[in-house]
């Protein structure tokens, strides 16, 4: 069965750093582009950013809200990407979700994982 | 960054009933469209991609339609199982942007 399983997220302070995983199996991440969306409480979807792997290297690109503080990894043996979040923010509060992006359909996410929340607060 | 957005907010509407809406998107993103339905508690479900493509193993009475600036997502003849928040997504260019979300409660 192809899923994607988050974990890692919880309660941390303003300032503090967290480490979200995302466990695909039944196909293999580093053969896509993989997102990562977050959703405040009783509000939209927000992208957060990507990974996609070119000639054996990781590239990324970050929404603006989380350039400079997120950054996102995969490991190939692990078939698990990963999302560190530094300087929580409150506002960084939401349920972070990765999703699988397929080129083909015009880079729609086609596989999202359950959900892991994270809340930011004293 | 594209701006998407949705109409209506919020639609009341009745089992059997045919459900139109709309996304708009602040310039053009030729077919690079996607529409996902959310229940409570739950991730979104990907429907239509590439605006008018429907997503394997979702029921043909979801359609997408429009290209460039304008989009629609119809649901010929709502099931109870439909009743949930729809959003559209652009991946034009980046970064990816979504609509603010339509719900569809029940009438």
């Amino acid at each position: 069965e192809v899923q994607l399983v988050e974990s890692g997220g919880g309660l941390v302070q303003p300032g503090g750093s967290l480490r979200l995983s995302c466990a695909a199996s039944g196909f293999t991440f580093s053969d896509h582009y993989m997102d990562w969306v977050r959703q405040a409480p009783g509000e939209g979807l927000e992208w957060v950013g990507r990974t996609r792997k070119k000639a054996n290297t990781y590239t990324t690109e970050y929404a603006a809200s989380v350039k400079g503080r997120f950054t996102i990894s995969g490991d190939d043996s692990k078939n698990s990407l990963y999302l560190q979040m530094n300087s929580l923010k409150t506002e960084d509060t939401a349920v972070y979700y990765c999703a699988r992006v397929v080129v083909i359909t015009n880079d729609a996410l086609d596989i999202w994982g359950q959900g892991t929340m994270v809340t930011v607060s004293s | 960054d594209i701006q998407m957005t949705q109409s209506p907010s919020s639609v009341s509407a009745s089992v059997g009933d045919r459900v139109t809406i709309t996304c708009r998107a602040s310039q053009g993103i030729n077919s690079w469209l996607a529409w996902y339905q959310q229940k409570p508690g739950k991730a979104p479900k990907l429907l239509i991609y590439a605006a008018s493509s429907l997503q394997s193993g979702v029921p043909s009475r979801f359609s997408g339609s429009g290209s460039g600036t304008d989009f629609t997502l119809t649901i010929s003849s709502l099931q109870p199982e439909d009743f949930a928040t729809y959003y559209c997504q652009q991946a034009n260019s980046f970064p990816p942007t979504f609509g603010q979300g339509t719900k569809l409660e029940i009438k």
